[in-house]
């Protein structure tokens, strides 16, 4: 299997921008999790999606973040309007959530910088 | 509420020297599960191991083993005779709250592991 795959790998906008991110889990895999990665909070999850159903979105900072996936094979994350703060690496992962402790398997990540 | 702490932020080795990284986590769920996940310098996460809370036998795994205890709340990590392909960030992650929908993983900081040759 390919794994987890994210693109794009490196993303460089300005402060006002859209930016999308795309994550194609695993294939079979029932979970889906988007992370943010920065210095000053470590490894924090956003939101994660069961059968392509958004589960628990309690960790998207703003309204500005929003995530989507349409179908088992593709996700979206979307930060409309981009802002500094954003900047930081972006990580999709997938699970096969036979039963809750199935280990996440995670995509290169996305390293975001909005200047 | 979840929590896991990784107290060492940096450690720093010669090669070959056998290295050991701490986790101790908090959780009042019964059934759980703790992970390990080896963050290289290229930047991915890589998975290395799993266990849940009814199995605290010990694992080894080549030069790797893990040490569960559940009465300290921990589970350690050692690297023994470590190599310069070891140097990258190792978090402890845990799995709790167990529901039909739940598989949020709480992480640690990390520990950033720099051997040198």
């Amino acid at each position: 299997d390919a794994g987890v795959i994210q693109s794009p790998r490196h993303e460089v906008t300005e402060m006002g921008q859209e930016v999308t991110l795309r994550c194609k889990p695993i294939s079979g895999h029932d979970y889906l999790f988007w992370y943010r990665q920065t210095m000053m909070r470590g490894l924090e999850l956003l939101i994660y999606f069961n059968n392509n159903v958004p589960i628990d979105d309690s960790g998207m900072p703003e309204d500005r973040f929003s995530a989507k996936m349409p179908n088992a094979s593709f996700s979206t994350l979307k930060i409309q309007p981009s802002e500094p703060r954003d900047s930081a690496v972006y990580f999709c992962a997938s699970s096969g959530g036979t039963w809750a402790g199935d280990e996440q398997y995670f995509g290169p990540g996305t390293r975001l910088t909005v200047t | 509420a979840q929590k896991v702490t990784q107290a060492q932020t940096e450690i720093s080795v010669v090669e070959k020297e056998d290295v050991t990284l701490d986790c101790v986590y908090e959780t009042r769920d019964t059934t759980y599960y703790l992970f390990w996940y080896k963050q290289p310098p290229s930047g991915e996460l890589v998975f290395l191991i799993r266990r849940n809370s009814f199995d605290e036998q010990n694992e080894i795994s080549g030069r790797y083993s893990w040490n569960f205890q559940k009465s300290t709340s921990s589970f350690n990590f050692t690297i023994t005779a470590s190599q310069v392909v070891d140097s990258a960030v190792y978090f402890c992650a845990l799995l709790s709250g167990i529901k039909a929908a739940g598989n949020k993983l709480t992480f640690g900081g990390g520990t950033r592991v720099l051997v040198k040759p």
